[in-house]
């Protein structure tokens, strides 16, 4: 089952602009994770936050969360055409054991 | 990081026949491995968990008959579909946790099944 939604569903923008993306979920969580995922690739992890955390920061990569809303954001600054992919946002459940996927966004960014 | 890899990359098969793909963690001891299924353009729906040395625990709505997983050792899990039909074709992507940090787990590059 899916933890969540995300928005937007697809989003399209210029190389050198910031792109923003929210998650949603829906239960209590230990941490919050953002993957990345090429087209018919596996996924790669890009930054974890944990639920006593509110930002946390990796080179291009602004992660917030707010578990009053249940909800996080993912900025990509100054984005590059390599940045192009799906990402979605991963919880864990409260015990930990299993992680729960959002809906993801596609992320286009042109040259 | 750890690596996880998949075998095969893509299959294509008949209606009617089962597949099998392996998952492998090549340089730790995967305590739990877990199966997703993708759709294209869609998230990863957890299919089943796997523990070496124990049966899966299924998703709801996941046919266990169907989706046969079997984690025989610590590096290896395999997910076998069996009777495949159309509407099997897929994206599964296995992942793997250690016995390191709890959140952490490694992503295998997927397999593609088409099934005729």
């Amino acid at each position: 089952s899916q933890q969540g939604e995300e928005d937007p569903q697809a989003l399209s923008i210029q190389e050198g602009e910031n792109a923003t993306m929210n998650c949603s979920y829906k239960t209590s969580i230990n941490n919050l994770q953002w993957y990345r995922q090429n087209s018919g690739r596996g996924l790669v992890h890009l930054i974890l936050i944990r639920s006593n955390e509110r930002e946390k920061h990796s080179g291009r990569l602004r992660v917030t969360l707010d578990t009053s809303k249940k909800s996080s954001s993912l900025l990509i600054t100054a984005s590059r055409a390599a940045d192009t992919a799906s990402y979605f946002c991963a919880t864990d459940d409260t015990g930990g054991f299993k992680t729960i996927f959002g809906a993801g966004t596609r992320l286009f960014v042109k040259a | 990081g750890a690596v996880v890899s998949q075998h095969p990359s893509r299959v294509i098969c008949k209606s009617g026949t089962s597949v099998k793909i392996e998952c492998r963690s090549l340089d730790f001891q995967a305590t739990t491995m877990f199966w997703y299924r993708q759709f294209p353009k869609q998230s990863l729906m957890l299919m089943a968990t796997s523990n070496e040395g124990s049966k899966a625990t299924y998703e709801q709505g996941v046919e266990k008959d169907k989706f046969l997983i079997n984690h025989a050792s610590l590096t290896l899990s395999t997910l076998t579909v069996t009777s495949a039909h159309p509407e099997d074709s897929s994206f599964y992507i296995c992942s793997a946790k250690g016995s390191g940090r709890a959140w952490e787990q490694f992503f295998g590059p997927g397999t593609r099944l088409t099934v005729l």
